[in-house]
């Protein structure tokens, strides 16, 4: 029972190169979401797609590409790193849009750094 | 202005302390409170949901939602160690047009000293 599973777990990037966050649910969930969390900022929505093949943007979109081609994984791509993409990235997935007994369950996080 | 302020502590109590936790927020729209505790190093677990205003309590947890004063809290009774995280507010409006999207808080760092 895996549940939401980020990969990697930790990276240390140079500024400018590229590279994915790699987001797995095993839950059969339709909607998943990127935040991004920095000290003082709480968390804030990155990207987030409704069901498979489809994306939207959302509270901070710049800088970041997202892909959802299976539905059970969610892909976050940083084309050309900058040190202000320094912080802990959280994926999180939930069945619906509805709260009630359906939250949205979250990974461990991804601790990436940019040099 | 944040749409969702809290305040990010930290707090330290000793155990078995009440515990209040607070939130305000600038959007009349939202209907949708929730109340996330993460454990360091650790994603958000869901604590609380609410559905626009009153009470709802759940073991030693209670949460109240304000719409009038746009203000949410979060009371811990009989805190214990284990209670010792970061407990983030959320809030959402409509999700059946808002891909269930969540807006939180910056977070309250608790610590809860034997």
């Amino acid at each position: 029972n895996a549940g939401v599973t980020q990969t990697p777990k930790f990276r240390v990037l140079k500024t400018g190169q590229s590279m994915t966050l790699l987001c797995a649910q095993d839950m059969n969930h339709e909607y998943m979401y990127w935040y991004r969390q920095d000290p003082g900022m709480g968390l804030r929505l990155i990207h987030y797609s409704v069901g498979e093949g489809t994306t939207a943007k959302g509270e901070v979109p710049d800088g970041y590409n997202v892909s959802r081609l299976k539905k059970q994984n969610f892909l976050l791509g940083l084309e050309s790193a900058a040190p202000s993409q320094t912080s802990v990235y959280f994926c999180a997935s939930s069945y619906s849009r509805g709260f009630s007994n359906q939250p949205q369950h979250f990974g461990d996080g991804t601790r990436l750094s940019i040099l | 202005q944040k749409e969702v302020e809290q305040d990010p502590g930290p707090l330290s109590v000793p155990e078995g302390a009440i515990v209040s936790l607070n939130c305000t927020y600038s959007n009349s729209a939202f209907q949708y409170f929730m109340w996330y505790r993460q454990y360091s190093r650790k994603g958000p677990e869901l604590l609380m949901y609410t559905y626009s205003s009153g009470n709802k309590e759940d073991g030693r947890f209670t949460a109240q939602v304000d719409k009038s004063s746009k203000y949410i809290s979060l009371f811990i009774r009989d805190s214990q160690p284990s209670d010792s995280a970061t407990y983030l507010c959320a809030m959402s409006q409509d999700p059946y047009n808002q891909g269930g999207k969540l807006i939180f808080g910056q977070g309250t760092e608790l610590s809860v000293k034997p």
